[in-house]
C-alpha cells in the first residue's frame, strides 16, 4: 500500500541552525501539506502546498520557514533559524483522489 | 469549518464494537465529517468519511443522524490496537483540505 515517507525520523539540531525535512508524498497526490504536534499538544497546521505554491499557511509558518518540492517527488520543509520553540514532531500529508489526507509517520525535531 | 465536540476519554472491553460519539452541531450542507485516529505520537491515520449517508469499509462504520448535528464512528470489534486517540474532524469537501484537529477521544482498549 502506497504511503508518505519521512526522513529523518529524529532529528536533532543546536538552536540557531538550519534543518530540513523530508518528506515523500503518495505518488500521483497533487495537494501536499506540513502539521506540527509539540509534545502533548493538540496537531496544528502549518501550510499547504498546490500546483507548486503555498496554497495556505498559518499563523505559526512565518519567515523563518519554507516549503518546496524540489524534484517533483520530495516535498522538504525548512526552518532557517531553529529556536527551542520548535521543538515537536512533524507530519508531512498529501491528499489524492478521495481527499483524504494520508500522513506519514514523522519527524520528530529536537532543538537544543 | 464547524466545530465539534468529543469526549476526552473512553474504555473499551476487548472484542466489543466501541461506539465512539461526536457532536458537529453547526455543520453546514457541504461539509462532511472526517474520522482520523492518532496512536501514540505516529502520524494521524484516516479511517473514514461521510456527508449524510451511512458509510462502512474494513475499518470501521460512521453513523450520521439526519439531521447532521451528529455522529458515530463504531469500532465493530475493538482491540488492543486499536488504542489510540480519535478525532473527528468537519471539513469543506472541496475547497480548503487542511485539517484543524481538536483534542479528541483517547479510547482505551482493555483486555
Amino acid at each position: 500500500e502506497p504511503e508518505v515517507t519521512q526522513t529523518p525520523s529524529h532529528q536533532v539540531t543546536q538552536m540557531g541552525q538550519e534543518v530540513i525535512l523530508r518528506c515523500v508524498p503518495i505518488s500521483n497526490h497533487l495537494y501536499f501539506y506540513w502539521y506540527r504536534q509539540i509534545l502533548g499538544q493538540k496537531v496544528e497546521f502549518l501550510v499547504s502546498f498546490y500546483n507548486n505554491e503555498i496554497s495556505e499557511k498559518s499563523e505559526i509558518f512565518d519567515d523563518q520557514f519554507s516549503v518546496e518540492r524540489p524534484d517533483g517527488s520530495n516535498f522538504t520543509l525548512k526552518i532557517r533559524s531553529t529556536k527551542l520553540e520548535d521543538s515537536a514532531m512533524y507530519f508531512c500529508a498529501s491528499i489524492g483522489v478521495i481527499y483524504a489526507a494520508f500522513f506519514g509517520q514523522g519527524t520528530r525535531l529536537t532543538v537544543v | 469549518d464547524a466545530k465539534t465536540t468529543q469526549p476526552p476519554s473512553m474504555d473499551c472491553a476487548e472484542g466489543r464494537a466501541a461506539n465512539l460519539p461526536c457532536n458537529h452541531s453547526t455543520i453546514s450542507g457541504n461539509e462532511y465529517v472526517y474520522w482520523y485516529r492518532q496512536i501514540h505520537s505516529q502520524g494521524p491515520q484516516y479511517i473514514i468519511h461521510g456527508l449524510k449517508n451511512n458509510e462502512t469499509n474494513e475499518m470501521a462504520s460512521l453513523i450520521i443522524t439526519e439531521d447532521r448535528k451528529s455522529s458515530t464512528l463504531i469500532l465493530p470489534h475493538a482491540t488492543l490496537r486499536d488504542t489510540a486517540v480519535y478525532y473527528c474532524i468537519v471539513r469543506p469537501f472541496l475547497n480548503d483540505y487542511k485539517l484543524s484537529f481538536g483534542a479528541g477521544t483517547t479510547v482505551t482498549v482493555r483486555a
